[in-house]
């Protein structure tokens, strides 16, 4: 069966500082990768996504990028947080219909 | 064209009650219409998805109604309990991702 890894669960970082966060994907080949993000008691805002290794497409303009350096390897990272880099962050897999979301990290910028 | 609209924004339905939660779309090469619930700190789950072919499809307590020349799509839980109280998301499967609604918070009242 299909598995997603995602961690950390909780990131306090100060502004300015860098970001990595990582994704993985077990169990299955050649998936599409997203990144989002969910602003408390809001929606899903897709940031980034994947349909193979090297292949990133971006949704929004913003402080942060992502890169796929493997297959079932998705990396979201900045160079210098900000404030309004808080947030739920969400790594999804995608295989023809259904998208499976990891359990988030949630990242506190201060 | 891309949108997904989702109402209402909030629910809150005694225990037994049916909540009724609505998304309407525009882009007509939608193909396939998911349903996520997400529970405070994890991520979204799938709970059920219908394609546009079908008018109706229901999985024990949860059932989705899919209008296609209204363009829209439903979620009605039957004889909800406090434990379905949980952010619901509809979404839209467009060209290679995903298309989130802005999420309804539901409330079911012991």
């Amino acid at each position: 069966s299909q598995t997603i890894h995602q961690w950390p669960a909780t990131l306090v970082q100060p502004v300015g500082s860098p970001l990595s966060l990582e994704c993985t994907v077990e169990g299955t080949s050649n998936p599409n990768l997203y990144w989002y993000r969910q602003a408390a008691g809001r929606g899903l805002q897709l940031l980034f996504y994947s349909v193979g290794i090297g292949q990133i497409s971006s949704e929004v303009p913003q402080n942060l990028s992502a890169s796929r350096p493997q297959d079932r390897q998705f990396i979201l990272s900045s160079k210098k947080l900000l404030l309004s880099d808080s947030g739920f962050y969400l790594c999804a897999w995608q295989q023809n219909t259904e998208a499976f979301f990891g359990q988030g990290t949630r990242l506190t910028v201060v | 064209q891309q949108q997904v609209k989702q109402s209402p924004q909030s629910l809150i339905v005694q225990k037994g009650g049916i909540p009724i939660i609505n998304c309407a779309y525009e882009n007509t090469a939608f193909d396939y219409f998911p349903w996520y619930q997400q529970f405070p700190g994890k991520g979204p789950a799938l709970l059920i998805a219908i394609r546009p072919d079908v008018s109706e499809k229901k999985e024990g307590r949860f059932t989705i109604s899919f209008n296609k020349s209204a363009k829209q799509f439903s979620l009605h839980i039957m004889d909800s309990q406090p434990g379905d109280s949980a952010t619901y998301f509809c979404a839209a499967r467009g060209a290679q991702k995903l298309v989130f609604g802005q999420g309804t918070r539901l409330t079911i009242n012991p």
